[in-house]
């Protein structure tokens, strides 16, 4: 298996654009999670999918942001409009629990200038 | 706030030599642990784990301890090599819930 497959893996781009950032799990894990990785906090969840479904998008921080599992080997989060303090590495990881066994992507690293 | 707390951002060793990574958390009903190691321009990968019920878990050269009544772990890494430089995660899970992560360690071991 090639593992969590994550593009592009560095965007930047304008504030007030719109960035989409893709993700391509590993076949037959059944959990799917998005998180964020900061100096000021450190990797946080964003929101994770169980079997396609979003389960808890409580780590979303604004409205801003959005994330969908259309099938079970693909997912975006996208953000709209993107703001500078949005930059970050964001990183998708997938899974056959919640607990244990997460494969990560490489990450994207977002720049909002 | 934080649940997993790992306060010193960066660490030095010697190569040869031990490195202690530490890291406390605030919820006690935590109860499942681990530590992932991230290399740069990489996703963190798994390094190892400890269930609430044990105080220690070794693997090679790497062992976790866990103090439940101070809230506190600590990975120990015996001797340290220079391909262990990376970024040390710690995390915790709470029953079915996925992992709360701290904000890392950068260890840099010397040769």
């Amino acid at each position: 298996d090639a593992g969590v497959i994550q593009s592009p893996r560095h965007e930047v781009t304008e504030m007030g654009q719109e960035v989409t950032l893709r993700c391509k799990p590993i076949s037959g894990h059944d959990y799917l999670f998005w998180y964020r990785q900061t100096m000021m906090r450190g990797l946080e969840l964003l929101i994770y999918f169980n079997n396609n479904v979003p389960i808890d998008d409580s780590g979303m921080p604004e409205d801003r942001f959005s994330a969908k599992m259309p099938n079970a080997s693909f997912s975006t989060l996208k953000i709209q409009p993107s703001e500078p303090r949005d930059s970050a590495v964001y990183f998708c990881a997938s899974s056959p629990t919640v607990v244990l066994g997460y494969t990560f992507g490489s990450g994207t690293r977002l720049t909002v200038v | 706030d934080q649940q997993v707390k790992q306060n010193s951002p960066s660490l030095s060793v010697q190569e040869g030599r031990i490195s202690i990574l530490n890291c406390d958390y605030t919820n006690s009903m935590f109860d499942y642990f681990l530590w992932y190691k991230k290399y740069p321009a990489e996703g963190p990968t798994f390094l190892i784990s400890i269930s609430s019920i044990k105080d220690k878990n070794e693997d090679g050269r790497f062992t976790v301890f866990l103090n439940k009544s101070a809230k506190h772990l600590s990975l120990h890494i015996v001797p340290s090599q220079p391909g262990d430089s990376a970024v040390y995660f710690c995390a915790a899970s709470l029953g079915n819930t996925p992992l709360v992560f701290g904000k890392g360690t950068r260890l840099s071991v010397i040769a």
